[in-house]
């Protein structure tokens, strides 16, 4: 199971950390990818982080803005969230893979974390 | 940057018949290790996605053998041998470069 976090309503230019909860499978053996949905840009790949932390990809649209992290320990991956924009608004979705992150998306998703900037 | 486009956007459906999806790249990509990185989504209607196919053609676990993928190069093609009731939703293609994911648009599957 994965479970999305930490969503809610901001602030243009705000900061939000989206969190990622695992059980019922070995955290530590999958990558975890982050993607979006909204209305107008449909789904939106925007970051991934690999099984063991080492490295994280992102977007371009989240490059210098987004932080990915995780925790193993907590069986969690963090996702800081700075300079919000209006156009960030979407329900954030994470998903696990066991191939490196930002190659396949995911096999399995969360139920996802809405997430809305406005003034 | 790379665009995917998917056709139809929309596939009136007949149970019990095939069904056919198209998915078009702007560009030819083959990660290093030789792969083609390209997967097909399902979305049914209230839930989260779900991958069915990666690697053009290698099924998902849990995925029914009815869904086959194909393709190669810039077009690609997801395939429903036998359309059943829960294919209802919308699909997504999507293609990695540089370990960065794009989706196609989608194409709704609903019941004629």
């Amino acid at each position: 199971q994965l479970v999305e976090s930490g969503g809610g309503l901001v602030q243009p230019g705000g900061s939000l950390r989206l969190s990622c909860k695992a059980s019922g499978f070995t955290f530590s053996n999958y990558a975890i990818n982050w993607v979006r949905q909204s209305p107008p840009r449909g789904l939106e790949w925007i970051a991934g982080i690999s099984r063991l932390g080492d490295y994280a990809v992102y977007a371009d649209s989240a490059k210098g803005r987004f932080t990915l992290s995780r925790d193993n320990a907590r069986n969690t991956v963090y996702l800081q969230m700075d300079s919000l924009r209006v156009e960030d608004t979407a329900l954030y979705y994470c998903a696990k893979d066991v191939n490196p992150p930002g190659i396949y998306g995911g096999n399995f998703w969360g139920q996802g974390t809405l997430v809305t900037v406005s003034s | 940057d790379l665009v995917m486009t998917q056709s139809p956007l929309f596939l009136p459906v007949t149970l019990g018949q095939p069904a056919s999806i198209s998915c078009r790249s702007s560009q030819s990509l083959v990660y290093s290790d030789g792969d083609t990185c390209f997967s097909w989504f399902q979305q049914r209607p209230g839930q989260s996605p779900r991958r069915l196919i990666y690697k053009v053609s290698n099924r998902d676990s849990g995925v029914p053998d009815r869904f086959s993928g194909s393709g190669s190069g810039t077009d690609f093609t997801l395939k429903i041998s036998r359309v059943e009731a829960e294919d209802v939703g919308v699909y997504y293609c999507a293609y990695a470069t540089h370990q960065s994911l794009t989706f196609g648009g989608g194409t709704r599957v609903e019941l004629k």
